[in-house]
């Protein structure tokens, strides 16, 4: 079976500062992984996923992953925090089988003061 | 292009009484699913169709929970009767094509949020 943990429910950045989102994943195969974001009484939006390649992801609004195997670790950063990003972030993982069935971590919410 | 419609977006309903969600996902997808997002979690799935079929419902409570999808388009989620642990987001979501290999871009419509008293 597949999981996800998500460190810390709440994280607060600065305007401007570096913001870090972290996420480690269990899989018994190599996973493809997803980050997602939501926007209070919005659904999801993809903000950037891994399936094969470079290990090192870039997604929309300046964020990007790297997806680390021998740490299990999949984190999310954006160099500069902008007031707009407050939302509530979730990673994801795929086991590759199947039909795409993901199992989501329980998110973390970004709070961001000016 | 359109979205991912759902329907109604928010429902508050007394416990043991009936309650349906509808879902029109993206067109042209063929793989629609249904999450159940309770507070302070993540989303977890229900069930998941291709096209009209139905690929895996292993966590849909089927005592009290029913989908259906009739021609492979739109979606209705139901619960009857509902109980006080309902109480929650239900996210339908759509991807173009399930590929078999787990990297689907999957498409969030804006959810229902149910109450139940």
């Amino acid at each position: 079976a597949q999981s996800v943990t998500q460190l810390g429910s709440h994280v607060s950045v600065s305007e401007g500062a570096l913001v870090l989102l972290r996420c480690n994943y269990s899989s018994s195969v190599p996973p493809y992984l997803f980050w997602y974001v939501q926007y209070p009484n919005q659904g999801l939006q993809l903000l950037l996923k891994y399936t094969t390649g470079a290990t090192l992801v870039k997604g929309i609004n300046g964020f990007e992953a790297e997806f680390k195997k021998s740490e299990t670790s999949f984190h999310l950063t954006k160099p500069s925090a902008h007031m707009s990003d407050a939302a509530e972030y979730f990673c994801a993982v795929s086991d590759g089988s199947g039909y795409s069935t993901l199992t989501f971590g329980k998110g973390t919410m970004l709070l961001v003061s000016p | 292009e359109a979205g991912v419609a759902q329907s109604p977006r928010y429902k508050i309903i007394e416990k043991r009484q009936s309650v349906a969600f509808w879902c029109n996902p993206i067109s042209g997808h063929a793989t629609l699913y249904w999450y159940q997002q309770i507070l302070g979690q993540g989303p977890k799935l229900l069930i998941q169709f291709q096209n009209n079929g139905v690929v895996d419902d292993s966590q849909l409570p089927k005592d009290r929970f029913s989908a259906e999808r009739l021609k492979g388009v739109d979606s209705t989620l139901k619960i009857q009767p509902a109980k006080l642990e309902d109480s929650a987001v239900y996210l339908c979501a759509s991807s173009l094509v399930s590929s078999g290999n787990g990297a689907d871009t999957q498409y969030f419509g804006p959810g229902t949020r149910l109450t139940v008293l």
